[in-house]
């Protein structure tokens, strides 16, 4: 199974600072044949189902506000939050879809500092 | 509206048995593959099965093999999860999921999920 592995666990950035989420694979999530990378990011607020925010470990949803940003390739990922909002506190998942089982990573839980 | 609705969540004791319901609106569901994704309190979210547009294929995570099982009526735009011998990990909250795109790839990510339904499993 493709493990992974987020890090920190949890972050507190202050207001209009950058939030920077990594998750690592265990193996790579890259696809050879199309040059894609299957991996995905969500977003969860207390009481709610996740919410998509990026695919394709850089293409953002529709109506995702473009302080989120996801880059990365193969095995190492990052999500970045721009200039972090008082909305965005949250944890956030990444997801790769490579192979069954789809898995999810631990998660990041976001605060303000 | 695209909206997904789960219903069937309960108190079960262990062994027991339990089926939980999705109906989809604002879409048909015949066009896209589905998904149930479970998630423990306090935990990360967990992939359990999906199912293809037309119910030929599914797929299961080894921890419900043989337990769960996942069917649809395109019929009805509703998903369904038959889950017996129910132990005390199971307990979690248990969303039903559709695949974003409606492509015919079993490798999905998920967009929208429904409000979830609790399952506890315990004596």
């Amino acid at each position: 199974d493709f493990v992974l592995t987020q890090s920190p666990d949890f972050l507190a950035v202050s207001l209009g600072e950058r939030a920077t989420i990594n998750c690592k694979s265990s193996q790579s999530v890259l696809y050879s044949s199309n040059n894609k990378n299957y991996l995905a990011w969500y977003q969860q607020k207390p009481g709610q189902p996740p919410k998509l925010l990026i695919y394709w470990a850089s293409t953002r949803e529709s109506g995702v506000p473009d302080r989120f940003s996801g880059s990365g390739s193969g095995t190492d990922f990052t999500l970045t939050i721009s200039i972090l909002q008082a909305e965005d506190v949250a944890v956030y998942y990444c997801q790769q879809y490579y192979d069954i089982p789809l898995t999810f990573g631990g998660g990041t839980k976001v605060e303000i500092k | 509206e695209v909206q997904l609705v789960e219903s069937g969540g309960g108190l079960v004791q262990p062994g027991g048995s339990l089926r939980l319901s999705c109906v989809a609106s604002g879409f048909s569901l015949s066009s896209y593959w589905m998904n149930w994704v479970r998630q423990a309190p306090g935990k990360g979210p967990e992939w359990v099965a999906n199912i293809k547009q037309d119910g030929s294929e599914k797929n299961y995570v080894d921890s419900v093999k043989g337990r769960f099982t996942i069917s649809r009526d395109n019929s009805k735009n509703s998903l369904s999860l038959q889950m017996n011998s129910l132990r005390v990990e199971d307990t979690a909250v248990y969303y039903c999921a559709r695949d974003h795109t409606g492509g015919s790839s079993q490798y999905n990510w998920f967009d929208p999920w429904g409000q979830g339904t609790l399952v506890t499993v315990s004596s």
